[in-house]
């Protein structure tokens, strides 16, 4: 597809459960990009990759998150033993190499967690 | 990254332009200004962005005062589907960190 595409959309599990969420960024775009929105909120910054280079995780809010990019594309982020309190939605975004560009950052749809 | 301040929430008539500020005052030489919207329950969506010049594009126009400590963004003719929240960000143009949202404007366009 042409776009930043999350996968699942919506995810229901119980606390104590690992999830796994998946985003497949535009094709070229070297920079990737998670963020998660609780209701009503903001956007929070979770964690940044760019290329080869060491992702940014200064975003992550606990060691039970953690984030993958396998061959520079598809990218995991992983919750281990979920808490209610990661009910959110994750949202996903892929840019082109950012040095320099236009700073235009493309959304998925978002993946819905809710954690019972 | 220097901080912006936008006002809690707008209202817009249908049809008129949406004038939408942000103040940036602490915003240093080499960092640009950003702006996105969210509509309701979809990710965020790139509007346009500047460094010191006004910039217009086919969705918005984004004027940036003489100083840089503030500017807005103008819908020409905002339509129902412009109802969203609309974020001003400043960041560097590194490339090297990712923007960071604050709580934006949330405007609502009136029939």
């Amino acid at each position: 597809g042409a776009g930043v595409s999350q996968s699942p959309s919506n995810k229901v599990t119980e606390k104590g459960k690992d999830v796994e969420l998946r985003c497949d960024p535009i094709s070229g775009h070297t920079a990737l990009y998670w963020y998660r929105q609780s209701l009503g909120q903001g956007l929070e910054f979770l964690i940044y990759f760019q290329g080869n280079s060491a992702p940014d995780k200064s975003g992550l809010p606990s060691d039970r998150f953690s984030a993958e990019r396998t061959g520079g594309s598809v990218s995991t982020l992983t919750i281990q033993r979920t808490q209610q309190e990661d009910s959110a939605v994750y949202l996903c975004a892929s840019s082109l190499n950012p040095a320099g560009n236009t700073g235009e950052l493309f959304f998925g749809e978002g993946s819905r967690l809710t954690v019972l | 990254d220097a901080k912006t301040t936008q006002p809690t929430s707008m209202d817009c008539a249908e049809g008129r332009a949406a004038n939408l500020p942000c103040n940036h005052s602490t915003i240093s030489g080499n960092e640009y200004v950003y702006w996105y919207r969210q509509i309701h329950s979809q990710g965020p969506q790139y509007i346009i962005h500047g460094l010191k010049n006004n910039e217009t594009n086919e969705m918005a126009s984004l004027i940036i005062t003489e100083d840089r400590k503030s500017s807005t963004l103008i819908l020409p003719h905002a339509t129902l589907r412009d109802t969203a929240v609309y974020y001003c960000i400043v960041r560097v143009d590194t490339g090297r960190r990712a923007l960071t949202f604050g709580s934006g404007t949330r405007l609502q366009v009136q029939p």
